[in-house]
C-alpha cells in the first residue's frame, strides 16, 4: 500500500511568488492534516480535513495560505503571497480515526 | 514549555547502548505517539501508547507514560548506527484533535 506522497520534495521561490503544495493521503484515509516545522521550532499544526470539509483550521497562520481537498482525495495547500518567515518543512498526514497519523515525506520550502 | 516537550535536545551515544529520551506535556491527553524523522526525510510512526496504559513495547523500543507526571519516555535499547534520527512526542486530545508536537530530540549513534 502506497503512503502519504508530497509534491515538491522542495520549492525555492522569492519573497512574493505563489507555491501550492500538493498532498496525496493513503487511500481510504478521510483525515488528512497539514502541519508545518519551522526550523529550529516545533512541529505545529495547520489544518484538517474531514473528507473535503475542514475540520479545524486554527493553526493556519494567516489569509496567505488556502488549503482544499475538492472531491475528498488530494489536497492542496497554496501560499499567496510568499514570505520569508513562510519557509520550513511541510508536512501532511492522513489517518483513518483518530489514532495514528500516517506522514508523508514533507515539502521543503524556502523563500529567499 | 510547549505541549510534548523532550529532553535532552540532543544525545550522543555509541552503537551497542541504550539511549533514554524523555517528554513532558501540559493538558490532559487521550494518545502520546512518538514520532522518527531522519535526516531530510518524513515522520515514520514508531509507536501509540494510550492514555489507561503506562508501558510498551515495540522490537527494540520500550515506551512509558505517567500521566500522574504527564511525562512519557523512549527507550531504544542497542542502539544502532540507524537509529541516528530526531524524535518526537506528539500528544492528542481524543476526537479531532490534532497533534501537538516537542521541538524534539537529536539521537546520534556512533559506530
Amino acid at each position: 500500500e502506497a503512503g502519504v506522497t508530497q509534491f515538491p520534495s522542495h520549492s525555492v521561490i522569492e519573497k512574493g511568488q505563489t507555491v501550492t503544495l500538493r498532498c496525496d493521503p493513503i487511500s481510504g484515509h478521510d483525515n488528512l492534516y497539514w502541519y508545518r516545522r519551522v526550523m529550529g521550532k516545533e512541529i505545529k499544526f495547520l489544518l484538517h480535513f474531514v473528507k473535503e470539509s475542514k475540520q479545524d483550521e486554527s493553526g493556519m497562520p494567516n489569509n496567505r495560505f488556502l488549503a482544499e481537498r475538492t472531491g475528498g482525495t488530494y489536497s492542496t495547500l497554496k501560499v499567496q503571497p510568499a514570505e520569508l518567515e513562510d519557509s520550513g518543512v511541510y508536512f501532511c498526514a492522513s489517518s483513518t480515526s483518530t489514532d495514528t497519523q500516517y506522514f508523508g515525506p514533507g515539502t521543503r520550502l524556502t523563500v529567499l | 514549555s510547549q505541549q510534548g516537550e523532550e529532553d535532552p535536545q540532543a544525545l550522543s551515544i555509541q552503537e551497542g547502548e541504550n539511549a533514554t529520551m524523555n517528554c513532558s506535556y501540559k493538558t490532559s491527553i487521550n494518545n502520546l505517539q512518538w514520532y522518527r524523522q531522519n535526516s531530510g526525510r518524513g515522520l515514520v510512526h514508531l509507536i501509540l501508547i494510550r492514555s489507561n496504559e503506562r508501558e510498551k513495547h515495540s522490537g527494540r523500543l520500550r515506551v512509558t507514560l505517567d500521566t500522574s507526571k504527564k511525562s512519557s519516555s523512549l527507550l531504544i535499547t542497542a542502539s544502532r548506527a540507524a537509529d541516528t534520527a530526531s524524535y518526537f512526542c506528539a500528544t492528542d486530545r481524543g476526537g479531532y484533535s490534532t497533534l501537538t508536537f516537542g521541538k524534539g530530540t537529536m539521537l546520534l549513534v556512533s559506530p
